[in-house]
């Protein structure tokens, strides 16, 4: 089992509509969890970390954890034509963070 | 602009040459981790380094690649003798580790290393 999972896509979304990514990992030791945006030819940037159970809001994000399943979500209210990106989902083991391989998400105008 | 720095951006190497990718951390992080990126693939963990001290290598090729991160001066990865399959995207990152452990890291825009 991959330590980090994300499904590849791309995950097609409308604008407007809201987009879901999901992520589950393996290690239930894991107590911190981000989300990065990556755009194609650029370094990942964070948009969102998540260390407690539930929900965490910023702006049109949304983080979702939920440790008892080991699964970490990013919900995109209002999507845009500029979100369109390759969202990364990452997991603390230890002193590092291991990455998903990340989902590509293509917002349609 | 108080940004993680990366240089050279971009880096054109020819089989056997040496190369020094350099890193110099956000403003107040002392904590720094090497990251290879190949196209279409995810992010891979090879070193995590505080000053003067390696604290995890074990996503280090064993051989022709090192690290440093000297008391003064930026982070150094180094590879030696380059072959094709070096030909990656290299991202630094570093972090300010707080009391609790709970951290985020901070991206540089990486080096686009090129093996001819």
């Amino acid at each position: 089992q991959k330590e980090v999972e994300q499904n590849s896509g791309p995950l097609s979304v409308p604008e407007g509509a809201i987009a879901s990514l999901n992520c589950t990992y393996s290690d239930r030791g894991s107590q911190s969890f981000f989300w990065y945006r990556q755009y194609s030819g650029k370094s990942p940037e964070l948009i969102m970390f998540i260390y407690s159970n539930g929900d965490k809001e910023d702006g049109r994000f949304t983080a979702q954890l939920n440790k008892a399943s080991q699964y970490v979500s990013l919900l995109i209210r209002d999507s845009q034509p500029s979100d369109s990106a390759t969202y990364l989902c990452a997991v603390n083991r230890d002193d590092k963070i291991i990455f998903g391989k990340g989902t590509r998400l293509h917002i349609l105008p | 602009n108080a940004g993680v720095m990366q240089n050279p951006r971009h880096l054109v190497r020819r089989r056997g040459q040496e190369a020094r990718l350099r890193c110099s951390p956000m403003k107040g992080h002392s904590h720094v981790y090497w990251y290879r990126q190949l196209p279409e693939e995810g992010l891979k963990f090879m070193v995590y380094l505080q000053k003067e001290n390696i604290i995890d290598e074990s996503g280090m090729p064993k051989e022709r690649f090192s690290a440093e991160f000297p008391k003064e001066g930026p982070s150094i990865l180094r590879i030696q003798q380059v072959v094709r399959g070096d030909s990656a995207a290299y991202f630094c990152a570093s972090s300010l580790l707080t009391g609790t452990g709970n951290y985020e890291q901070y991206f540089g825009p990486g080096t686009r290393l090129t093996v001819t």
